[in-house]
Formats: structure tokens, C-alpha cells, sequence
């Protein structure tokens, strides 16, 4: 049972480019969510996907897209990547006996953006 | 919009000392409110929860005390140590049904 896992664990990009950050986890959770942190500013919502099929905005969306690709994965997609998404990126999953808002983290993903 | 207001930024306890960590939230559209644990390289790990039918709940070492009428809650660690060294987040849930965190307290315990 691995949880929750991304990949890749780091990353550097340089301005425009464009990547994919994915997400799977194993425990038949039906949200998955995905946060970035940054300094001072703790853990801030990018997307989430309440169940397979749906996705919506968290506080802080523009410049990306997601997309819950089945139940156990979603992956996050920065098409342009520009300096301001330089951040550490994580995934996590609820549901199941932890109940809907405990959320299991995944590792995290660096990003760097030159 | 849910807020959540953390404080401290940065704790530094002595080891066998107590920490204190506070939050303040404005509205909430289901009472249960976590704390979670974040080592450094790693991602966060739920710590304790409580659902305030009480207004306080042990594991250990953990302390969470949830003050409703003043829309605060906190958590103690008691004879902290040098593993508990991380950061903690508090976080309280949205209307949409997701949970909204604090900005998170870094805590150094010294030996």
C-alpha cells in the first residue's frame, strides 16, 4: 500500500515551457486535491476533484489545469510555466474510514522555474 | 471564504517545555478541525483532529483545546521534544467541502 505518490520528485523548468505533474494513490479515495507551498504562505489549494469526473477551483488556479484521468489518478499541468510557479507541489487524497477531510499527503514535487 | 489565522510564524521551545500553537477561524460548515505535521523533505501527516462535541481531546503528548464561541483552536505539545522539530499546520473546512490551512508554525525544540 503506497499511499499517495507524484512524480517527478524535482523538476526544473525554464520560463514557457510546459509539464505534467501526476498523481496516484491506492487507497480508493474518491477527492484527490492538489496544493502548492510556498514560504510564509503555508499550503494553498490549486484544484480539486470532489469524485471521478468532476473538477473545480481552489484559491489559487490560474496558470494551471488538471485533469482526474480515473478514480486513483490526477494530474496537474502547467501549460506556460512562468518564475511565480516556482513552489513545492503536493497531491493528496480523503474518503474512505479516514473520513472525508482527513487528507493523506503524497511526498511533493520541487519545482524550480528559471 | 474560509480563513484561517496561525500564529506563532516560529516557535523555539526548550526540550520538556510546552508548545503552544493557536488558531482562529471564521465560519465553518462542519465542525472538525485538524492538525497536521510536516517534516522537512516530507509531506504533511494528520496529527490529531477533533469533532467539538468536546472542547478538548488527548493522544499522548497532543493536546487540541477548541474554544467555539470564540472561534479558536489550539495545540499543545507537552514535554516537547527534539523529534516533534517541524512545522504544523491547523485547518478548518470549507463550504466546498475541503479544508482551508493556516500558514503554519515552525517548531525547534532544543535539546
Amino acid at each position: 500500500n503506497a499511499g499517495v505518490t507524484q512524480t517527478p520528485k524535482f523538476q526544473v523548468l525554464k520560463t514557457g515551457q510546459s509539464m505534467t505533474l501526476q498523481c496516484a494513490q491506492d487507497m480508493n479515495h474518491n477527492s484527490m486535491y492538489w496544493y502548492r507551498q510556498d514560504p510564509g504562505m503555508g499550503l494553498r489549494l490549486i484544484y480539486y476533484s470532489a469524485s471521478e469526473g468532476t473538477t473545480d477551483k481552489g484559491e489559487v488556479p490560474n496558470g494551471y489545469n488538471v485533469s482526474r484521468l480515473n478514480k486513483r489518478e490526477f494530474s496537474l499541468r502547467l501549460e506556460s510555466a512562468a518564475p511565480s510557479q516556482t513552489s513545492v507541489y503536493f497531491c493528496a487524497s480523503s474518503g474512505g474510514a479516514g473520513g472525508f477531510f482527513t487528507e493523506y499527503f503524497g511526498p511533493g514535487t520541487r519545482l524550480t522555474v528559471l | 471564504q474560509q480563513q484561517v489565522k496561525q500564529s506563532p510564524q516560529s516557535l523555539i521551545v526548550q526540550k520538556g517545555g510546552i508548545s503552544i500553537i493557536n488558531c482562529a477561524y471564521e465560519n465553518t460548515a462542519f465542525d472538525y478541525f485538524p492538525w497536521y505535521q510536516q517534516f522537512p523533505g516530507k509531506g504533511p501527516a494528520l496529527l490529531i483532529a477533533i469533532r467539538p462535541d468536546v472542547s478538548e481531546k488527548k493522544e499522548g503528548r497532543f493536546t487540541i483545546s477548541f474554544n467555539k464561541s470564540a472561534k479558536q483552536f489550539s495545540l499543545h505539545i507537552m514535554d516537547s521534544q527534539p523529534g516533534d522539530s517541524a512545522t504544523y499546520f491547523c485547518a478548518a473546512p470549507t463550504g466546498a467541502n475541503n479544508l482551508f490551512f493556516g500558514t503554519g508554525t515552525r517548531l525547534t525544540v532544543i535539546p
